[in-house]
């Protein structure tokens, strides 16, 4: 079936340094796609979105660059800071914001991010 | 601005005993979504409704699940009974679509331990 999935499970670096986490998605279908940051005993938290008619979409501190050719989706943080630990999960909706209706969102496992200092 | 506020926080109870999960969405959004969170299976969608209807039920588990939305601020998620391998966290979020950027606002979620 359809999926999204994270490379890697855990990336660590240095406080300072920049920080990329890797998505791979399935569904060719997918328009939308979410980065939710989860600190521990907390819900997700919105960080960044793109749609499929982007390549790029900068935030503070962070930009996410989606390739639709490979179906491959990151997300970029500049200058990590202690804060940015955390779980980073990706997420891609389909039907969701193209009128047809809400499928929720599909989530990636998610990537540990660990900042050494 | 209050966010999505559930309760209970945490909830140990035994194998067999009747589970009520609350959820009070964001006033305003019209979607609203019942997440479960898992180390195994990471997040799955459970339920969504839209203007207080179910949508797609498609995520819950089986029988012993079921959701409600009794109105615009309020919605349940139960399970009875309960057992052992429904311990997780449950996450209810909520959502306006207006257009590109329809953040899906997650609560805090319900650390549901059954024993």
């Amino acid at each position: 079936g359809e999926s999204v999935g994270l490379h890697l499970p855990t990336l660590s670096v240095q406080e300072g340094d920049n920080s990329i986490i890797n998505c791979a998605y399935s569904n060719s279908a997918s328009d939308y796609f979410i980065w939710y940051k989860q600190e521990s005993g907390k819900g997700p938290q919105f960080i960044i979105d793109i749609r499929s008619n982007m390549d790029k979409r900068q935030g503070q501190r962070v930009t996410v660059l989606l390739n639709k050719t490979v179906k491959h989706l990151s997300l970029q943080i500049a200058a990590t800071q202690p804060g940015d630990s955390a779980v980073y999960f990706c997420a891609e909706a389909g039907r969701l914001y193209s009128g047809g209706g809400a499928d929720g969102l599909t989530f990636g496992k998610g990537t540990h991010l660990i900042i050494q200092p | 601005d209050a966010g999505v506020i559930q309760s209970p926080r945490h909830e140990v109870t035994e194998m067999g005993q009747e589970v009520t999960l609350r959820c009070k969405p964001i006033s305003g959004h019209d979607y609203l979504f019942w997440y479960r969170q898992t180390m195994m299976r990471g997040l799955e969608l459970l339920i969504y409704f839209n203007n207080n209807v179910p949508i797609d039920d498609s995520g819950m588990p089986e029988d012993r699940f079921s959701a409600k939305m009794p109105n615009a601020s309020f919605s349940t998620l139960k399970i009875q009974p309960s057992e052992p391998r429904d311990s997780a966290v449950y996450f209810c979020a909520s959502s306006f679509l207006s257009g590109f950027g329809n953040t899906i606002y997650f609560g805090e979620g319900s650390w549901l331990t059954v024993v």
